[in-house]
């Protein structure tokens, strides 16, 4: 089974500054990773995701995220944030094989102040 | 626009009505996902389509819940005798392979249930 924490279940920041959001997970078996968006009354859009290879991943809006496999953490970066980046932010994973049915965390919630 | 549909958008049932959710896939999908998002929390599996086949339903929360999806395109989740725990976003999701494939999953934009 397979489990992420969101460490911050709230990230207010001011435009143009750099956010991180925190991700952890606990898996017994390598896993898939991933990062949503969801803007309000949306449904979730990925922003990225990491399957093997190149630790550092990019994805769309300027966000990348850094997989880090003896830490079990894959945290999303952004250098600059703009008003629109508001919105909840979901880490998941999921298996590599089956289903491949996602875990999610339970979200982040970034606030861009002026 | 091609991507995943669901309606109503909004439901409100009274406790103890049973209410239908339905689910519209990107055309060709062959996989559908059905995810309960409750207030503050992040979307949880509840269960797994490979065309018209429930491959897993293990998150399927009681026996009120019934999903199906009988000619492997549009899928309908029921939930018989709705509670008050049942208040939740609904997300329906696709993926263009089933297992093995490309595992994107592209999501709708929910329905959201409330129940009184």
């Amino acid at each position: 089974a397979q489990s992420v924490t969101q460490l911050d279940s709230q990230v207010p920041v001011f435009e143009e500054a750099p956010v991180e959001l925190r991700c952890n997970y606990s898996s017994s078996v390598s896993v898939y990773l991933f990062w949503y968006v969801q803007y309000p009354n949306q449904g979730l859009q990925l922003l990225l995701k990491y399957l093997s290879g190149s630790t550092l991943v990019k994805g769309i809006n300027g966000f990348e995220a850094e997989f880090n496999k003896s830490q079990t953490s894959f945290h999303l970066r952004k250098p600059s944030v703009h008003i629109s980046d508001t919105a909840e932010y979901f880490c998941a994973v999921s298996p590599p094989r089956g289903a491949q049915k996602l875990v999610f965390g339970q979200g982040t919630r970034l606030t861009i102040n002026p | 626009g091609a991507g995943v549909s669901q309606s109503p958008r909004y439901k409100v049932a009274k406790r103890g009505q049973d209410v239908a959710l339905r689910c519209d896939p990107i055309s060709g999908h062959v996989s559908l996902f059905w995810y309960q998002q409750a207030l503050g929390q992040g979307p949880e599996f509840l269960t797994y389509f490979q065309n018209e086949a429930q491959l897993d339903k293990s998150g399927l929360p009681s026996d009120r819940f019934f999903a199906e999806r009988p000619e492997g395109s549009v899928s309908t989740l029921k939930i018989q005798r709705t509670q008050q725990e049942d208040s939740a976003v609904y997300l329906c999701a696709s993926r263009r392979a089933g297992t093995g494939g490309p595992i994107e999953q592209y999501f709708g934009p929910g329905t959201r249930l409330t129940v009184t």
